[in-house]
C-alpha cells in the first residue's frame, strides 16, 4: 500500500522556467509532510516542509503547497537551475510515526 | 564529524554470507531510520527506532534482516544469508523526531552500497 505517491518518474524543464513536481497521499492523518533532494551518490537532503495546518510555505526559489482537501502537495522551483537537476523525494508523517517517502521524481533542468 | 556516519561506503559480498551495515547518527537524535534505495527505485522503509520504544520494524523484507540500536546511539543493519535482490544502497538518517516543537527533519547519511555477487 503506498501511502505517499509520485507519479511523475522524470521531468525536464528549461533553465529559467518553473518546475512543479507533485505529490500525492492517501492517509489523511498525515500532520506534516517534506520534500528532499539527492544527487548521484549522495545521501538526500532536506529541502522544504509544511505543516497540515498550512498550505503553503516559501524558501527563496522554492515554494511548496499543500492542498488537504484533494491530499496532494506540490514544489515550485522558480527559476529552475541547472544545480536543481536531482531526484526529488516527497514524504509525510503523522506525529512521531516514521516518514514515508514516495518513489521520486527525476528534474532535470537544460541549460 | 557533526553529520550521520555510515560504515562501510561500500561492500560486495558473495550470496550466502552475512553482512553487517553500521550508522552513527547525529549525536543527541533519538529517532534513527534504516531505508534501502535499489536501482531506479525510491526510498524504501526498512525499521525506525524511536527512544526507548519498540522499533517500527514493519519495512523489514525478510527475517534474514534485523537491526539493533546499542545505548540509544549507534545502529548495525544485519543481513544473513545475502541475496542478489539485497543489493541496494542501505541510507541511515536520524532526527529529533518526538521531541516538543520539532518538526522532524531527517538528517541522511551517505549510505552503505551493498553489491550481492
Amino acid at each position: 500500500d503506498q501511502q505517499v505517491k509520485q507519479n511523475s518518474p522524470s521531468l525536464s524543464v528549461q533553465e529559467g522556467r518553473i518546475s512543479i513536481l507533485n505529490c500525492d497521499y492517501t492517509n489523511s492523518m498525515f500532520d506534516y509532510f517534506l520534500w528532499y533532494k539527492k544527487y548521484p551518490a549522495e545521501g538526500p537532503t532536506f529541502l522544504i516542509s509544511i505543516s497540515s495546518i498550512k498550505d503553503k510555505n516559501e524558501d527563496g526559489r522554492f515554494t511548496v503547497f499543500l492542498n488537504k482537501s484533494a491530499k496532494h502537495l506540490s514544489l515550485h522551483i522558480v527559476p529552475s537551475q541547472p544545480g536543481d537537476s536531482a531526484v526529488y523525494f516527497c514524504a509525510a508523517r503523522r506525529s512521531s510515526y516514521k516518514l514515508i517517502f514516495g518513489s521520486g521524481t527525476r528534474l532535470l533542468v537544460r541549460p | 564529524g557533526a553529520g550521520v556516519s555510515q560504515s562501510p561506503s561500500n561492500k560486495v559480498t558473495e550470496k550466502g554470507k552475512d553482512v553487517e551495515l553500521r550508522c552513527d547518527p547525529i549525536s543527541g537524535h533519538t529517532a534513527l531510520y534504516w531505508y534501502r534505495q535499489s536501482l531506479g527505485q525510491g526510498l524504501e522503509f526498512l525499521i525506525y527506532f524511536q527512544g526507548n520504544s519498540a522499533p517500527d520494524k514493519s519495512g523489514l523484507p525478510s527475517d534474514r534482516f534485523s537491526a539493533e540500536r546499542t545505548g540509544g546511539s549507534v545502529s548495525t543493519l544485519t543481513i544473513q544469508r545475502t541475496q542478489q535482490e539485497d543489493s541496494a544502497v542501505y541510507l541511515c538518517a536520524s532526527s529529533l523526531a518526538g521531541t516538543s516543537g520539532n518538526t522532524g527533519e531527517l538528517f541522511f547519511g551517505e549510505g552503505s552500497r551493498l553489491t550481492v555477487l
